[in-house]
């Protein structure tokens, strides 16, 4: 599979639960990010990884932790969520940090309740 | 605060005129100024990308126009047609250790025939 693929698509859940996103990207790229993106609002960069190592952490509150165990693989982990935390979610990978051509998944639609 | 300011936020446009965006810009660091396209359900998608040292950049019906003096720059789609119906975003990607592409806050295009 080419590009970069997220899962779930779809997840909805409790402000009291822990829940993963997770990205996977086969494209040979160095670089990983993670977005959210709310209506009305730019894109807001939340990590990104370079050569696996954490290289931007734009104030994200504690309740979103990343992980990145490799150059393909890309997670973030969810727990104790407000329902304001409700938004599309998206991964990006590019050739290496500092290019400016991302290439996104499609998103994890996260609602909280 | 907001470094990239797009306008408008929606724009409806007939089938075979010209859609206009606008992007301004506050930083002088910036050192490309990428587009994107983003359909329902996807992830954006690198469209077209200028540097600063560029008046003009054009690929097919696509044209970036860029004033460095105004600290403007502007995306004209040609012949428009419903199959270009999506949001598009301006970004700004940084240089000298500050990286991040920076991204205004979409331009919902409707393209009616």
């Amino acid at each position: 599979e080419t590009g970069v693929t997220q899962t779930p698509r779809h997840l909805v859940m409790g402000m009291t639960n822990k829940k993963s996103l997770k990205c996977e990207q086969h494209l040979g790229h160095n670089a990983m990010y993670w977005y959210k993106q709310s209506a009305k609002k730019p894109l807001e960069l939340m990590f990104v990884y370079s050569l696996e190592e954490r290289v931007e952490n734009n104030s994200v509150p504690s309740r979103f932790s990343p992980e990145c165990p490799n150059s393909s693989h890309l997670f973030l982990h969810l727990h104790t969520l407000q329902p304001e935390d409700s938004a599309l979610y998206l991964c990006a990978s590019s050739q290496e940090w500092g290019a400016y051509g991302y290439t996104f998944g499609s998103g994890t639609r996260l609602t909280v309740v | 605060q907001q470094q990239v300011k797009q306008s408008p936020q929606s724009l409806i446009v007939q089938k075979g005129g010209i859609s206009i965006i606008n992007c301004a810009y506050e930083n002088t660091a910036f050192d490309y100024f990428p587009w994107y396209q983003q359909f329902p359900g996807k992830g954006p998608a690198l469209l077209i990308a200028i540097r600063p040292d560029v008046s003009e950049k054009k690929e097919g019906r696509f044209t970036i126009s860029f004033n460095k003096s105004a600290k403007q720059f502007s995306l004209h789609i040609m012949d428009s047609q419903p199959g270009d119906s999506a949001t598009y975003f301006c970004a700004a990607k940084g240089s000298g250790g500050n990286e991040k592409l920076t991204f205004g806050t979409g331009t919902r295009l409707t393209i009616i025939p």
